[in-house]
């Protein structure tokens, strides 16, 4: 059963603008994942942050996650084209050992 | 670089022709597993080994099977492949505790035809 939802699905912005996505969850977790994956290739590890925290940053990368409402945002700032790709959120729900993938975001960044 | 290599990067299969699809680590985490992603969709874990101990997701279907030699490899094995079968395949380790995430191979991506 799909763990993630993501909103928006599709997002396009121009370059240097910022870009929001969000992902919603059902059940509890140990931590929430965010991945990157663009066209036809693997997936790669963004950032993790797990359930007693509220707020990570890596880079240009901000996520945060709110356990009461289930909800997790990533806001990549000062966008560039090469941020072009597809975005997961991932929950490793409590004493599963497994990640549960999301729909994902696809975003373009134009130049 | 240690990583988590997937062969092959392409791979055309003859509808009901049994197929492999392999995975390597060099990164000795326990933990490796194996994704479907259909095209514009969520990768969907099909099992994952824990050490040896084999774990199956409650909906892969029958005709999917896998093998972990020992630590470094691990192989898909879909038995007689349906044009429904036609995805791309992820491998992916971790260590106990996903510390620090996944790392995933760059796929097989499976044809059937």
């Amino acid at each position: 059963s799909q763990q993630g939802e993501e909103d928006p699905q599709a997002l396009s912005i121009q370059e240097g603008e910022n870009a929001t996505m969000n992902c919603s969850y059902k059940t509890s977790i140990n931590n929430l994942q965010w991945y990157r994956q663009n066209s036809g290739r693997g997936l790669v590890h963004l950032i993790l942050i797990r359930s007693n925290e509220r707020e990570k940053h890596s880079g240009r990368l901000r996520v945060t996650l709110d356990t009461s409402k289930k909800s997790s945002s990533l806001l990549i700032t000062a966008s560039r084209a090469a941020d072009t790709a597809s975005y997961f959120c991932a929950t490793d729900a409590s004493n599963t050992g497994k990640l549960i993938f999301g729909q994902g975001t696809t975003l373009q960044v134009k130049p | 670089d240690a990583m988590v290599i997937q062969n092959p990067r392409y791979q055309v299969t003859q509808f009901g022709k049994p197929v492999t699809l392999s995975c390597s680590q060099t990164l000795n985490h326990n933990v490796m597993y194996w994704y479907q992603q259909k095209s514009s969709q969520a990768p969907k874990l099909l099992f994952h080994y824990y050490d040896k101990d084999f774990n199956n997701e409650a909906d892969t279907p029958d005709n999917f099977q896998s093998r972990r030699p020992n630590t470094s490899f691990c192989f898909l094995d879909i038995r007689s492949p349906g044009l429904g079968d036609a995805a791309m395949y992820l491998c992916a380790t971790s260590t106990q505790g996903q510390l620090y995430g996944y790392t995933f191979g760059s796929g097989t991506r499976l044809t059937v035809v």
